[in-house]
């Protein structure tokens, strides 16, 4: 089983509607969950980040970590064609330098 | 304020040749790391760099060298480039947020080996 899964899609949905995306992990050590998003030709951009167990939202996007299901999820609300982009999880075990392990990315496109 | 920096933007290698990929930031960020992103595959680290004058070997380093020049930038060597190296590299450096490292991606490199 690998470390982090995530769903590659793509995942198609109309201007407007409520995007969810999701990881599931395997190693109980994660504690620091991130979210990037990687427009096509470009690096990833970090996107959110969450502590441990709960939820943080930031103007149409909000994070969820469940810990006990290890399993996070990433909710686009309105969503907009410019919201177009492979999304990628990453997690590490520590608060100090530590290597992050990614998902493979789910690529969203949002259809006008 | 640049963030990460990475040079040159694409590049066309025959088999055998050398070359060596730049990266810069300007973020006072102690961490650096390169990554190799293949269809498929994701993002897979070569090679990572906690603090000036320390490197490390990731998940896939052979075929590669790093050098951590200063605080600054971070290069990735290819000293005999095969086919298998074709791929988009990123660079990245790491800072705290919150009290977690996060890491922040220079533009890639397109390298094509043929």
């Amino acid at each position: 089983q690998k470390e982090v899964e995530q769903d590659p899609g793509p995942l198609s949905v109309p201007e407007g509607a409520i995007v969810s995306l999701n990881c599931t992990y395997s190693n109980s050590a994660f504690q620091y969950f991130m979210w990037y998003r990687q427009y096509s030709r470009k690096g990833p951009e970090l996107l959110m980040y969450t502590y441990s167990s709960g939820n943080k939202e930031d103007g149409r996007f909000t994070a969820q970590v469940d810990k006990s299901s290890k399993y996070i999820s990433l909710f686009i609300r309105d969503s907009q064609p410019s919201d177009s982009a492979t999304y990628l999880c990453a997690m590490s075990a520590s608060s100090g330098y530590s290597t992050l392990t990614f998902g493979k990315g789910t690529m969203l496109l949002v259809s006008p | 304020n640049a963030g990460v920096t990475q040079n040159p933007k694409f590049q066309v290698l025959k088999t055998g040749q050398s070359m060596t990929l730049q990266c810069a930031q300007d973020m006072n960020h102690n961490s650096m790391y390169w990554y190799r992103q293949d269809p498929g595959m994701g993002l897979r680290l070569i090679y990572y760099s906690a603090s000036e004058g320390t490197t490390d070997k990731g998940e896939v380093p052979n075929g590669y060298n790093v050098s951590r020049l200063n605080k600054r930038e971070f290069s990735l060597r290819l000293e005999s480039a095969a086919p298998s190296q074709t791929s988009v590299y990123f660079c990245a450096s790491s800072g705290s947020s919150g009290g977690a490292e996060t890491q922040y991606f220079g533009p890639g490199t397109r390298l094509l080996v043929l």
